[in-house]
């Protein structure tokens, strides 16, 4: 049971490049979530499914996109990475979505850095 | 805008010490969690509770609604209980909250020595 699986770990992208950060959890989450962590700041949702088909924008979502093709796997892409983008990328399940009763599985980060 | 206050940012401790770490919101939540972030950067989720106390070995966490404030204890504490500890609130959607999002505090750094 592998939980939640992040690749890559880490990617330098030049700006203006693109690249797709994938997910993939095995314990039938409806609920996943991408984040990203930057020094001196809190977690911060991008954006988030509430299922296969679904996406949802968070508290900072532009400059990316998400699709959730396979209730599995939830992607992360940037079509045009800029230097604000550098940043830690973390993606998460949940049994229900969060605030309800169950806690949330992280994957172990990607670390992206935009030159 | 609901923040999420923790204290202290860095916390040093010898191995053995009694530790707590304290976190405090400014509106109304239906949850708290507690997560612990390893120096690695892999992120666990240590508790999530709604009112009362929760004990998993030698963690603790407490929470009172009516202070808006809820405390992680690490009883006997061991160096590899060094880590970031990471407090995040869901907020009542009645109060402003959306759905999916957590507000997250900017972590204790907690470095326990041997």
């Amino acid at each position: 049971n592998a939980g939640v699986t992040q690749t890559p770990k880490f990617r330098v992208l030049k700006t203006g490049q693109s690249m797709t950060l994938l997910c993939a959890q095995d314990m039938n989450h409806e609920y996943m979530y991408w984040y990203r962590q930057d020094p001196g700041m809190g977690l911060r949702l991008i954006h988030y499914s509430v299922g296969e088909g679904t996406t949802a924008k968070g508290e900072v979502p532009d400059g990316y996109n998400v699709s959730r093709l396979k209730k599995q796997n939830f992607l992360l892409g940037l079509e045009s990475a800029a230097p604000s983008q550098t940043s830690v990328y973390f993606c998460a399940s949940s049994r229900h979505l969060t605030g309800g009763n169950s806690p949330l599985h992280f994957g172990n980060g990607t670390r992206l850095t935009v030159t | 805008k609901n923040e999420v206050e923790q204290s202290p940012q860095n916390l040093t401790a010898q191995e053995g010490e009694f530790i707590t770490i304290n976190c405090s919101y400014s509106v109304g939540i239906s949850a708290l969690h507690w997560l612990q972030q390893h120096p690695g950067g892999g992120i666990v989720s240590l508790f999530m509770l709604s009112s009362g106390k929760k004990k998993h070995g030698r963690l603790i966490a407490t929470i009172n609604i009516q202070e808006k404030h809820s405390s992680l204890h690490i009883t006997a504490s061991h160096p590899r209980d060094s880590a970031v500890y990471i407090c995040a609130v869901s907020m009542n959607l009645g109060l402003g909250g959306s759905q999916g999002n957590l507000i997250f505090g900017k972590g204790t750094k907690l470095s326990v020595k041997p």
